[in-house]
């Protein structure tokens, strides 16, 4: 079974800062899609970027980067220049090729200080 | 064009009771998907649903849940008899047929709280 670790509870940046939240995960399959999904405090999940496993070039989206490292099962996300509505629960999920179903980590909290 | 629809926001239950959540997937999203969201916790799937088919229920407590999604309407996640235990946030997400690697397009969930 696919597991994701977020071994990060709870993170800060200052405004205007860098941030590199992590995220590991552990599969068996070659192909997959990895994803980053932010929980602002009104619930709404929102997809803040994915990566294909088959691509090598790490994904952007504006201020958000992932640096995803296959070998080593990581993907990890960098938000550049924060701002206060950055300030969310970030969970890393994971979904297999062929599947549907999205398996997410526990997440990591990250506060942005003005 | 509205997103996931989920409704009531906020539900509160005594212990007992049944609860009824209710989505209303994306305009042309065939496929809904529910996942439950504990205190503390990332998501967990439960079940996938097309139109009058359950697909995959495998993420289910094997009693007192179930779920629908008739030809008409919208999907029903039924809890009966709730306990404590089931005081969580649950979230529907629909997707269409050939885009599930987008990721799903997420509602803003209804988080039940037994009493």
């Amino acid at each position: 079974a696919q597991t994701v670790t977020q071994s990060q509870p709870e993170m800060s940046v200052q405004e205007a800062e860098t941030v590199t939240l992590s995220c590991t995960y552990d599969t068996s399959e070659s192909d997959y899609y990895l994803f980053w999904y932010k929980q602002p405090p009104s619930r709404q999940m929102i997809l803040v970027i994915r990566q294909e496993a088959y691509k090598q070039q790490n994904a952007t989206e504006n201020r958000f980067s992932v640096n995803f490292q296959k070998a080593a099962k990581s993907f990890s996300l960098k938000i550049s220049d924060s701002q206060l509505g950055d300030a969310a629960m970030y969970f890393c999920a994971y979904s297999g090729a062929g599947s549907y179903q999205l398996t997410f980590g526990k997440g990591t909290k990250l506060s942005v200080i003005p | 064009n509205a997103g996931v629809m989920q409704n009531p926001r906020h539900l509160v239950r005594r212990r007992g009771q049944e609860a009824r959540l209710r989505c209303s997937p994306m305009k042309g999203h065939s496929h809904v998907y529910w996942y439950r969201q504990l205190p503390e916790e990332g998501l967990k799937f439960m079940v996938y649903l097309q139109k009058e088919n359950i697909i995959d229920e495998s993420g289910m407590p094997k009693e007192r849940f179930s779920a629908e999604f008739p030809k008409e309407g919208p999907s029903i996640l039924r809890i009966q008899q709730v306990v404590r235990g089931d005081s969580a946030a649950y979230f529907c997400a629909s997707s269409p047929p050939s885009d599930r690697e987008d990721g799903y397009t997420f509602g803003s969930g209804t988080r039940l709280t037994v009493v």
